[in-house]
């Protein structure tokens, strides 16, 4: 059974600082991998969709990497804005359904 | 004009009752979602239809039925609500049933008193 998890749960850093988040999984056959953000009380945004033949994905301050072999994916946002304070949602998807199985996600918080 | 859009945003009701959620959207996807976020805020996928044709069907009770009129809309209809019902609902949708990103809508909070 996959599991995913997220680490840290929270963090905290000052404004532009580079934020790093984690996503493991434990089961490497997946399909594609998708970072996600959530603000407080609303619906999750698509930030990354990484597919399992891909080793990262850019855009804008956001890359992503993807290293299948050892279960990881991480997050890397550049000199971070206080705008950038949400929690972030990692999902793997084990098969082409659509199925996504998440992690607890990352609550980040950035400080002017 | 939002992609995904859900109704109610908010819901309370009394245990035993049945209440229906409404998902739209608007991007032209095939495929769509309902997903359940819980108190951990775990999120669960619990269906997904394709084309109006169910694809999905995790492990829900029975009370939770699913309903796509056309493939724009999947609307998720909960009889005999429980106070375990309560959650946030995501409805979300995808171009296609086997690639690409997954859209969400804001969620509906539903609480059983």
């Amino acid at each position: 059974k996959q599991e995913v998890t997220q680490i840290p749960a929270a963090l905290s850093v000052p404004e532009g600082e580079n934020l790093v988040l984690n996503c493991s999984f434990t089961d490497s056959a997946i399909y594609n991998l998708q970072w996600f953000r959530q603000d407080p009380g609303k619906g999750l945004t698509s930030l990354l969709l990484i597919q399992s033949s891909q080793r990262e994905q850019t855009s804008g301050r956001l890359n992503a990497s993807l290293d299948k072999s050892s279960g990881r994916s991480t997050l890397y946002i550049a000199a971070s804005q206080p705008g950038d304070s949400a929690t972030y949602l990692c999902a793997v998807e084990a098969d082409s359904w659509g199925k996504l199985q998440f992690g607890a996600g990352t609550q980040v918080v950035v400080t002017p | 004009d939002t992609a995904v859009s859900q109704t109610p945003k908010y819901l309370v009701t009394q245990m035993g009752n049945d209440k229906s959620i409404k998902c739209e959207q608007n991007l032209g996807h095939d495929t769509m979602y309902w997903y359940k976020q819980d108190s951990k805020k775990f999120l669960k996928i619990m269906f997904s239809y394709n084309n109006k044709e169910l694809i999905i069907n995790e492990t829900v009770p029975n009370r939770f039925s699913p309903k796509s009129p056309d493939k724009a809309h999947l609307n998720l209809h909960i009889n005999s609500l429980e106070l375990g019902d309560s959650a946030v609902y995501f409805c979300a949708s995808r171009g296609q049933w086997n690639t690409g990103e997954l859209f969400f809508g804001e969620g509906s909070r539903l609480t059983v008193l």
